[in-house]
């Protein structure tokens, strides 16, 4: 019974290069959840998507970053053109559904991807 | 806005002692759920607790409990017996399947929880 998977849990880049991050959400979720940790601070949400659809991306930066959640195959959060500022733990979250109730919430997380920007 | 505060920023207690973390939350929903999480240093995010605002009763799971003053707009964390593997950052967050956060987490930015052998 696998919860939700990131990958890769570490990932270095140069200034301008491209990053992406993979999120494989709880077999049978279909609602996932984007989130960013900076040093020292809580998590920020990024982006919510449902299977072929951005829901709310009101967390996201405007230029740089995208998130996309395909009819197959995980999650992908891409951020082009890196810059020091994208150094953070960026975490998913799933849920099966966006209705009510404690257990349609997205509360449990993946491990995260640690990113770095050389 | 929902916003969530943690006033706390680092706390410590002594090995086998109990220790209270604060949160407070400001909503005008009246359905919404509350949680704690924990965050060890390999960085995951592990849930500790969750209570459901239209429940009275404050939840508990084993040595973790909390005080839930819906009037208030409180939730606070009771940690019984610490132990030296409670030693993390502990964070609060919001949710509410209504209104402008569908579902998303709103964050206090956490306490650090210090244990003293």
């Amino acid at each position: 019974n696998a919860g939700v998977m990131q990958n890769p849990r570490h990932l270095v880049r140069r200034r301008g290069q491209e990053a992406r991050l993979r999120c494989s959400p709880v077999k049978g979720h279909s609602h996932v959840y984007w989130y960013r940790q900076l040093p020292e601070e809580g998590l920020k949400f990024m982006v919510y998507l449902q299977k072929e659809n951005i829901i709310d991306e009101s967390g996201m930066p405007k230029e740089r970053f995208s998130a996309e959640f395909p009819k197959e195959g995980p999650s992908i959060l891409r951020i082009q053109q890196v810059v020091r500022g994208d150094s953070a733990a960026y975490f998913c979250a799933s849920s099966p559904r966006d209705t009510g109730g404690l257990r349609n919430q997205p509360q449990h997380f993946g491990d995260g991807t640690r990113l770095s920007i050389l | 806005a929902q916003t969530v505060t943690q006033s706390q920023p680092e706390m410590s207690v002594q090995e086998a002692e109990t220790v209270t973390l604060s949160c407070t939350y400001d909503t005008s929903e009246s359905d919404y759920y509350l949680f704690w999480y924990k965050q060890p240093p390999s960085r995951q995010m592990i849930l500790v607790i969750r209570q459901e605002a239209y429940k009275q009763q404050n939840a508990t799971e084993n040595r973790f409990s909390v005080n839930f003053q819906k009037a208030a707009k409180s939730f606070s964390l009771k940690i019984s017996d610490s132990q030296l593997g409670d030693a993390a950052m502990y964070f609060c967050a919001y949710t509410s399947p209504y209104g402008g956060s569908q579902g998303n987490l709103i964050f206090g930015k956490g306490t650090k929880l210090s244990v003293k052998p």
